[in-house]
């Protein structure tokens, strides 16, 4: 089946600092990639859709300055969290669909992120 | 936008039991309907799915059923056991995909 990749699966770092996070589709392209925040015991909330060769569409509340999105190929998109803080550590997971297929998505296994 | 409610938050069942979760969306477009399965810090699973043109599915003791006229969907577990222990979130799709809150199972031995 599909396989989606994250990298790293968890990182710590220090306030104020940024974080690059990769997701990647292993075995399949993916026309857009859906980037996910979890909070403990939460639902998985959808921070924003990226598609490839143009710029994320993000949800209401999430700030596009903060959490930079690319989408520079059909397998591989980074979501960047600049100049993180303690609120911001979170369990990030990115989901991706097939090509021009179903609506399934396939998610990744997450990264934890924790800010100190 | 689309919004998701799922019920009940917990459930627990003695092994064996069914169990049953259900979950209203808002946007009658909808018209992909998943639900995933959330082991503790781990990934979500598709479970199930089932698109709006279908009524029922089932897939061994899993089944979901979706009425679209009242715009909500139900999780049916039958012969529980432990390792169903999880949480589940269903999720309606139309562009993107929006998860309810999630149950947490817990399946007593």
């Amino acid at each position: 089946g599909a396989v989606v990749s994250q990298h790293p699966s968890w990182v710590i770092c220090k306030s104020g600092t940024s974080v690059k996070i990769e997701c990647r589709s292993l075995d399949f392209q993916a026309t857009t990639m859906f980037w996910y925040r979890q909070f403990p015991k939460q639902s998985l909330m959808l921070m924003a859709t990226s598609n490839e060769g143009s710029k994320a569409t993000y949800e209401q509340g999430v700030e596009k300055d903060k959490f930079l999105i690319n989408h520079a190929s059909l397998t591989l998109s980074t979501l960047t969290v600049t100049s993180a803080h303690p609120e911001d550590s979170s369990f990030y997971i990115c989901s991706a669909n097939l090509r021009g297929g179903t609506d399934t998505q396939y998610f990744g296994p997450g990264t934890r992120l924790t800010v100190l | 936008g689309e919004n998701v409610e799922q019920h009940p938050s917990t459930l627990s069942v003695q092994e064996g039991d069914s169990a049953v979760i259900k979950c209203t969306y808002s946007d009658s477009a909808s018209n992909y309907f998943p639900w995933y399965k959330q082991e503790l810090g781990k990934r979500p699973q598709l479970i199930i799915d089932i698109r709006s043109n279908v009524g029922e599915k089932k897939d061994q003791r899993i089944a979901v059923t979706l009425n679209k006229t009242a715009k909500h969907f139900s999780l049916h577990i039958t012969e529980t056991q432990p390792e169903d222990s999880a949480v589940y979130f269903c999720a309606a799709s139309r562009d993107d995909m929006r998860f309810g809150a999630g149950t947490r199972l817990t399946v007593k031995p």
